[in-house]
């Protein structure tokens, strides 16, 4: 169970494009969602959260507009980078987590996206 | 603020013998807390966690982890390492306050099993 599908696993596209990646949660409700970025060193930073039918919340440094979120039901979350360019070549991770207290959060298997 | 220490960039243990992947964290309140392991290219895999309740926590793969509330630790082990364990290991805390509560993550080490 608490299986998570994130789609495409990689992406290659030339600079200016937009990039939608989908996060799904398969066998759960998914009250809330993350969207992460993971760094050549290894470290996660949290970029947004995103509960069903209302705002994501971002974290200080993250542009809103750059990075669009969209949490409309309780299984699907969108990330679309808009007007990509290189710098944001990286691996963007979702994860899904139910309402319950204490519950880990359910990874994806990440998107590898490299802008040319 | 909430944090989690990894110190360990890499641990290298042969393959056969016990592992300890350390954690540290600090956290107002009583601590949730998680490990995860990530493989090549893919997402987290939840591995275990401690909410309450009794300190060693058995979890996925034969791994387990001792809550160490005097310690703040959290140290991951397994008695019996296999080169298949060999990845990125990340340990994560969030307080347990009512309400939302963002997770910490530490920034991972690498476990290397050597055959």
């Amino acid at each position: 169970g608490a299986v998570v599908s994130q789609h495409p696993s990689r992406v290659i596209c030339k600079s200016g494009t937009s990039v939608k990646i989908e996060c799904r949660s398969l066998d759960f409700q998914a009250t809330t969602m993350f969207w992460y970025r993971q760094f050549p060193k290894k470290s996660l930073m949290l970029m947004a959260t995103s509960n069903e039918g209302s705002k994501a919340t971002y974290e200080q440094g993250v542009e809103k507009d750059k990075f669009l979120i969209n949490h409309a039901s309780l299984t699907l979350s969108t990330l679309t980078v808009t007007s990509a360019h290189p710098e944001d070549s990286s691996f963007y991770i979702c994860s899904a987590q139910t309402g319950m207290d204490g519950q880990p959060q359910h990874f994806g298997d990440g998107t590898r996206l490299s802008i040319l | 603020a909430q944090s989690v220490a990894q110190p360990e960039d890499q641990v290298n243990v042969a393959e056969g013998n016990p592992l300890t992947v350390k954690c540290t964290y600090s956290v107002s309140g009583n601590p949730y807390l998680f490990w995860y392991v990530q493989y090549p290219n893919r997402g987290l895999q939840f591995l275990l966690k401690y909410i309450t309740g009794d300190n060693l926590v058995k979890g996925s793969y034969g791994f387990e982890a001792e809550f160490n509330k005097s310690q703040t630790s959290f140290h991951l082990k397994k008695p019996s390492a296999l080169v298949s364990d060999s990845a990125l290991y990340f340990c994560a805390v969030r307080g347990s306050y009512g309400g939302y509560q963002k997770v910490t993550f530490g920034i991972g080490t690498k476990l290397q099993v050597i055959p």
